[in-house]
């Protein structure tokens, strides 16, 4: 257990709503993502930080957007969601150091209708 | 660019049989390695990782891999299948500075045969 929490766990939405997930560490790790799951296709990488307001793209950030502003919470939020939107959502944190390993959290399923 | 390719999305063992899972990866630059188990309902763990160091790599609940340059694999081995192995294994791929972006494969889903 890396301390990492997703909320909400589950959500119902519709199409054209915003939604905002949340990812909330405990223990200050200075790299956190954010990646989606989807059958035939693993895990891919939507958005990562590497600190306080530092943000990236990843392979399929279209259509979502992140904020970091405290070390602990990573925001993604899906301005107008869409039905290929509808996914598990997982949050992962890099431990540093002699670790260097990323821990993922509970994930986040999202239905859009 | 880096890739990850499972061969075999689903694959069955009887319980005691040796377990192989199929992981071929592309990259430009050396990588890491790494494999993660997801049981039902529930996020990611990492079962084992190549970091440059060892090419035979062990992890936990008795699972190894050994990292083959010549052949771009990283296959997932364990001697005897367990009930309890039943669950998804996905591959993953990264560079080794940087941000640790990983690229993963498709997964392969294990079913245990009694």
């Amino acid at each position: 257990d890396a301390g990492i929490t997703q909320s909400p766990r589950h959500k119902v939405t519709e199409t054209g709503t915003p939604v905002t997930l949340r990812c909330h560490q405990t223990e200050n790790h200075r790299y956190m993502y954010w990646y989606r799951q989807d059958p035939g296709h693993g895990l891919r990488l939507i958005h990562y930080s590497y600190g306080v307001k530092d943000t990236d793209k990843g392979e399929v950030s279209d259509g979502y957007s992140v904020s970091r502003s405290k070390t602990e919470d990573f925001l993604l939020t899906l301005e107008s969601a869409t039905s290929s939107q509808t996914s598990v959502y997982f949050c992962a944190i890099k431990e540093g150091g002699r670790t260097d390993t990323q821990y993922f959290g509970p994930g986040t399923r999202l239905t859009v209708l | 660019a880096q890739s990850v390719t499972q061969l075999g999305s689903h694959v069955s063992v009887s319980e005691g049989a040796l377990v192989l899972l199929r992981c071929n990866y592309s990259s430009s630059v050396p990588p890491y390695l790494f494999w993660y188990v997801q049981y039902p309902n529930q996020g990611l763990q990492l079962l084992l990782k190549y970091t440059s160091a060892a090419t035979l790599v062990k992890g936990i609940n008795g699972f190894e891999a050994e990292f083959k340059k010549s052949e771009t694999s990283f296959h997932l081995t364990k001697p005897s299948a367990h009930m309890s192995d039943a669950a998804e294994y996905f591959c993953a791929v990264s560079e080794i500075q940087g941000a640790q972006k990983l690229v993963f494969g498709q997964g392969t889903r294990l079913t245990i045969n009694p």
